[in-house]
């Protein structure tokens, strides 16, 4: 599969525990975007990289939630000290410019 | 502010039926509208956009500013259209984000 791939699929995590996501785009798309999705929502912008270079934050990205995108290709998403509230699904799409946006399948957080 | 909103949570139709999922916005510039599409155990994919003017599997959807609606229809309804269906909104100038509305879940009812 050449898609966005999202890693793990799922994760179970107690109260308070730090986890983290990652994210590898299609190769040849310099943007990437982060989406969190909880039930019966649509999916919410979180942050966007164009390359290495983190451009926009939501305000939904406490500053218990970090980004980074290092070289430019995969990105990971951290989440400290995580909450009840965090459980959601966490999408990642890539695009070049405006084109070709792509959704991964995401990584499915449950908070316990 | 930008604001997506779909005020159907679900919506069944008979197959052969016409069907249109509406989608209202608000915002004072000037978006791009689009449709995505997320079938059972798929990723969200993009069904069309306003911009293209296209017609994908039948779905035609037409940008009107006055009512700043963006409403999916399609004449015949098929049973592989079922589907979570979500409108969404990229502001101008922007790094292309998308502001989704909370989806329609359609059913074609065989």
């Amino acid at each position: 599969d050449t898609g966005v791939s999202q890693d793990p699929r799922h994760k179970i995590t107690k109260r308070g525990q730090n986890v983290t996501f990652r994210c590898d785009p299609i190769s040849e798309h310099n943007r990437l975007y982060w989406y969190r999705q909880t039930l019966g929502q649509g999916p919410e912008f979180l942050t966007y990289f164009q390359n290495e270079a983190q451009l926009e934050k939501s305000r939904l990205l406490s500053d218990r939630f970090s980004a980074e995108r290092p070289k430019g290709s995969f990105s990971t998403l951290e989440i400290q000290r995580t909450e009840q509230g965090d459980s959601a699904m966490y999408l990642c799409a890539s695009s070049f410019d405006s084109n070709g946006y792509t959704f991964g399948s995401g990584t499915r957080l449950t908070v316990v | 502010a930008q604001r997506v909103t779909q005020p159907e949570k679900l919506l069944s139709v008979f197959k052969g039926a016409p069907v249109e999922l509406k989608c209202n916005y608000s915002y004072s510039g000037s978006p791009e509208l689009f449709w995505y599409v997320q079938y059972s155990r798929q990723r969200l994919q993009l069904l069309l956009r306003h911009i293209s003017r296209e017609s994908i599997k039948g779905f035609t959807a037409d940008l009107n500013k006055g009512e700043t609606s963006f409403h999916l229809k399609k004449p015949f309804a098929q049973e592989e259209d079922s589907a979570m269906y979500y409108c969404a909104l990229s502001p101008a100038n922007t790094g292309n984000q998308f502001y989704f509305g909370t989806g329609t879940s359609l059913t074609v009812i065989p």
